[in-house]
């Protein structure tokens, strides 16, 4: 069973700049895991932000970019807005399923 | 307007059963892969099952092969999720969303299953 690792806590400052990873148990994230990436508030369902590495919907801000760094899936913030503290998840494609990271609480301060 | 609306969430006992619903609206549902995905209270965020467009191809976290069924009714727009032999680490919010192309950006409010005696 695939195990997804995610940073469990991260913090950044309004205004700058944070990066969160995505690993995976079987190895290097690769393309083929098509990795995607959720933001999900208290109470609230999650919002997809991006597909397939780097793929952003219509209504994600540009603020937020999906790349492949060091062998894993990552996301980066880059002027982080308050409204973007949030528990953050990576998803991945395994071979007959899907497995989500354990989550990244992103607090903004 | 794109949407999912889950339901058939109840509070249950241990070893019971519920089947749970998925309606869309707004889109070409026939055309999606459809996932279960749960949340635990206060825990993340585990994909359940997935059935792909046609009904083709089905998968399943470890933990509910052979007590949980998923299926679909394009011509009614709605996903299924039988779940028979619940048990208390079954306890959650229950989603579907939608998946086009390894892209899951259609997700419903969620629908409450409690386990519990």
């Amino acid at each position: 069973q695939t195990v997804v690792t995610q940073e469990p806590s991260l913090t950044v400052s309004p205004g700058g700049t944070v990066t969160l990873t995505c690993a995976s148990s079987t190895g290097a994230v690769t393309s083929d895991y098509h990795p995607n990436w959720f933001q999900q508030k208290p109470g609230q369902a999650p919002r997809s932000l991006i597909y397939s590495t780097s793929n952003k919907h219509s209504l994600t801000p540009a603020r937020f970019s999906g790349s492949l760094l060091g062998g894993k899936a990552a996301l980066t913030l880059s002027g982080v807005q308050p409204d973007d503290e949030a528990e953050y998840y990576c998803l991945l494609y395994s071979g007959g399923g899907w497995v989500f990271g354990g989550g990244t609480k992103l607090t903004v301060l | 307007e794109v949407q999912l609306v889950e339901s058939g969430g109840d509070l249950v006992k241990p070893g019971g059963s519920l089947r749970l619903s998925c309606a869309a609206s707004g889109f070409s549902f026939s055309s999606y892969t459809m996932n279960w995905v749960r949340q635990a209270p206060g825990k993340g965020l585990e994909w359940v099952s997935f059935i792909t467009s046609s009904s083709d191809y089905i998968y399943y976290i470890d933990s509910v092969k052979g007590r949980f069924t998923i299926s679909r009714d394009n011509a009614k727009n709605s996903l299924y999720l039988q779940m028979n032999s619940l048990r208390a680490e079954d306890t959650a919010i229950y989603y579907c969303a939608g998946d086009l192309g390894y892209n899951m950006d259609v997700w419903g409010k969620g629908t409450t299953v409690t386990v519990s005696s």
